[in-house]
């Protein structure tokens, strides 16, 4: 089975909307890392948002926010305010204890494309 | 800036050849990772070091080593070179790995080779 599952391949949206983008994970774990990264088309990985799984609180960062739902073992990312900046790949990761936090099982992605 | 730097940027060499990507962590981090991407796999992590030993490894080939100096910069040997392994690497660093210290492992831009 996936460690974690995106299940939007592609999304759209327009300038200044908001978008959610899918992730949910399985693990036994009970403590563990989720992370979302951002990939532009020139490659680079740029971290954006952390959650841990002993956070009470949805991690925020700016524009980013974490709606992390620990029964359902979603961890989804919204972008308020989408700029076309936001044209990226997303990819959602986890970390688990048993690793020793040591690897990140990442998702295949989510192609966010921002449009005037 | 993620403060983590990768060498070369873009590489392109021949089957069969060596190549050796060399990875700076951000200020601080003793923790190194490799992970490869590429279209058919995804991301998929390497291997890890923290303060110059092999703290994980994951799906890194025979052919693939790789070590961390005691300046805690890292280089990632791939030898015997074959079209597969045209990929994206990235080396990404932080500091030592908890729930919930360490919770941000940074990336650098990714070195591209292409064996041709």
């Amino acid at each position: 089975a996936q460690k974690i599952t995106q299940t939007q391949p592609g999304m759209f949206v327009q300038e200044k909307e908001a978008v959610t983008l899918d992730c949910t994970y399985d693990t036994s774990d009970p403590s563990y890392g989720l992370f979302w990264y951002k990939q532009p088309s020139s490659g680079e990985m740029i971290f954006l948002i952390y959650q841990g799984s002993y956070d009470q609180q949805n991690a925020t960062e700016g524009r980013y926010s974490l709606n992390f739902q620990k029964a359902r073992k979603s961890a989804n990312l919204v972008i308020s305010a989408s700029q076309l900046g936001d044209s990226a790949m997303y990819f959602c990761a986890m970390r688990e204890a048993y690793s020793g936090y040591s690897t990140l099982t990442f998702g295949k992605g989510t192609m966010l494309l921002v449009s005037p | 800036d993620s403060g983590v730097t990768q060498t070369p940027k873009h590489l392109i060499t021949a089957t069969g050849q060596r190549v050796t990507l060399r990875c700076s962590p951000r200020s601080g981090d003793l923790s190194v990772y490799w992970y490869q991407q590429s279209l058919d796999q995804g991301l998929q992590f390497l291997i890890q070091y923290y303060n110059g030993e092999e703290r994980a490894k994951g799906n890194i080939l025979e052919r693939f080593s790789a070590q961390q100096f005691p300046d805690l910069h890292s280089e990632l040997n791939l030898s015997s070179l074959e079209l597969g392994d045209s990929a994206l690497y990235f080396c990404a660093s932080s500091v030592e790995p908890t729930e919930r210290d360490g919770n941000t492992i940074y990336f650098g831009e990714g070195s591209w080779l292409t064996v041709v």
